[in-house]
């Protein structure tokens, strides 16, 4: 069964640091990754998604990064701002199987 | 843009009540997926469906039964409310396939007591 985990769980910076989020998961046969943003009390954003073929992707300030192979995926955020502030989470859909498994996520703080 | 929508933010019901929650998006989308949100455990897949009348258990289905008699309505019924159910429900869709973006709606905060 596919597990997947987000370290740290909680993070805090200040604004303008680049910083990186962490995601790992157990089981490498997977269709693709994907990283989510989630504001408090709210239902979650798409920021990315990496299929299992491509080593990473890119949107503005956010970058992911994709190592099927070892089970790990990063998210680089450059010059953070405290509109960043939010939880992150990465999920996974393994192959044959439409649901995601999802990781805990990390809670980020920008300070300002 | 993909629009998801569930269509209460808050519900406070009682034990043993039957509750309704329903989910509607607009994008003509063939996955629908109902995922329960909880503290320390993450998301967690209740159900989820491919097709219109076609369903699939997920990892805690138990407790739980869902509906998809029109596309665009996914509705997730709660047969017997007891208090560990109390949770935020997420409802979510995808295009179709297996290698889609995953779109949310907000949320609902169900509260049980």
């Amino acid at each position: 069964k596919q597990e997947v985990t987000q370290i740290p769980a909680a993070l805090s910076v200040p604004e303008g640091e680049n910083l990186v989020l962490n995601c790992s998961f157990t089981d490498s046969a997977i269709y693709n990754l994907q990283w989510f943003r989630q504001d408090p009390g709210k239902g979650l954003t798409s920021l990315l998604l990496i299929q299992s073929s491509q080593r990473e992707q890119t949107s503005g300030r956010l970058n992911a990064s994709l190592d099927k192979s070892s089970g790990r995926s990063t998210l680089y955020i450059a010059a953070s701002q405290p509109g960043d502030s939010a939880t992150y989470l990465c999920a996974v859909q393994n192959t044959g199987r439409r649901a995601l498994t999802f990781g805990s996520g990390t809670r980020l703080q920008v300070q300002p | 843009d993909v629009k998801v929508t569930q269509s209460s933010r808050y519900l406070v019901k009682r034990t043993g009540e039957k509750v309704f929650l329903e989910c509607v998006q607009d994008m003509d989308h063939e996955n629908m997926f109902w995922y329960r949100q909880d503290p320390g455990l993450g998301l967690r897949l209740i159900y989820f469906s491919y097709d219109v009348k076609m369903k699939e258990k997920g990892d805690i289905p138990e407790g739980y039964s869902v509906s998809r008699e029109k596309k665009e309505r996914f509705s997730l019924i709660l047969e017997s409310a007891s208090t560990n159910q109390t949770s935020m429900y997420l409802c979510a869709s995808s295009l179709g396939g297996d290698r889609e973006k995953l779109f949310f709606g907000s949320g609902t905060q169900l509260s049980v007591l």
